[in-house]
């Protein structure tokens, strides 16, 4: 059974700073892997798609890595805005599946102090 | 291009009764999955939709159904509403098989059951 982790669960940075948040997965069958950013009370805004072909994706300031083998991605973000501030989630989907189905982890909160 | 729209965006119900969620996916996208968020439980998978057809449920009650349009527009239906109900619902849309398939989200359903 496919489960995802997030750590840390919290994080709190001044502005400016570069910063990584990392999302693990026990089950390497993986079809892809997703970085999504939620404002509170907010949807999810999709952020990077990391095929599992693929070893990393960048969008701006944002790198995403995958290395499917030791079940890990992390997300990069460079010079954090106060912007910035969400909760983070990756989610993957498993190639087994016979369906599009998304596993979460239960996300990162990012705070960028002015 | 339109994005994902989810109605309403808040719902009050009150024990026992029923309700319908309502999911308009990005135009040309078959697949649409249905997600539960709450503090406690993260974002729980509970069905999708691929051309009218359930390919797969998550792990939640039968009171928990849902349907799909020939226009791919989706609902959801949650009967004899508990308190253990009320959670942000979430919609998402993608074409549904591919690696690199991506889901965009709407801006999720408020239901609030007291």
């Amino acid at each position: 059974k496919q489960e995802v982790t997030q750590i840390p669960a919290a994080l709190s940075v001044p502005e400016g700073e570069n910063l990584v948040l990392n999302c693990s997965f026990t089950d390497s069958a993986i079809y892809n892997l997703q970085w999504f950013r939620q404002d509170p009370g907010k949807g999810l805004t999709s952020l990077l798609l990391i095929q599992s072909s693929q070893r990393e994706q960048t969008s701006g300031r944002l790198n995403a890595s995958l290395d499917k083998s030791s079940g890990r991605s992390t997300l990069y973000i460079a010079a954090s805005q106060p912007g910035d501030s969400a909760t983070y989630l990756c989610a993957v989907s498993n190639s087994m599946d016979s369906s599009y189905k998304l596993i979460f982890g239960s996300g990162t909160r990012l705070l960028v102090r002015p | 291009k339109a994005g994902v729209t989810q109605t309403p965006r808040y719902l009050i119900k009150t024990r026992g009764q029923q309700v319908t969620l309502s999911c308009s996916p990005i135009s040309g996208h078959r697949s649409v999955s249905w997600y539960q968020q709450t503090p406690g439980q993260g974002l729980q998978f509970l069905f999708e939709y691929f051309s009218e057809t359930q390919r797969n449920k998550g792990n939640f009650p039968g009171r928990f159904s849902g349907r799909q349009f020939s226009n791919s527009r989706s609902e959801m239906n949650v009967s004899t509403l508990e308190l253990g109900d009320s959670a942000l619902y979430l919609c998402a849309s993608s074409l549904g098989f591919g690696m690199n398939t991506e889901a965009f989200f709407g801006q999720g359903t408020r239901l609030t059951v007291v």
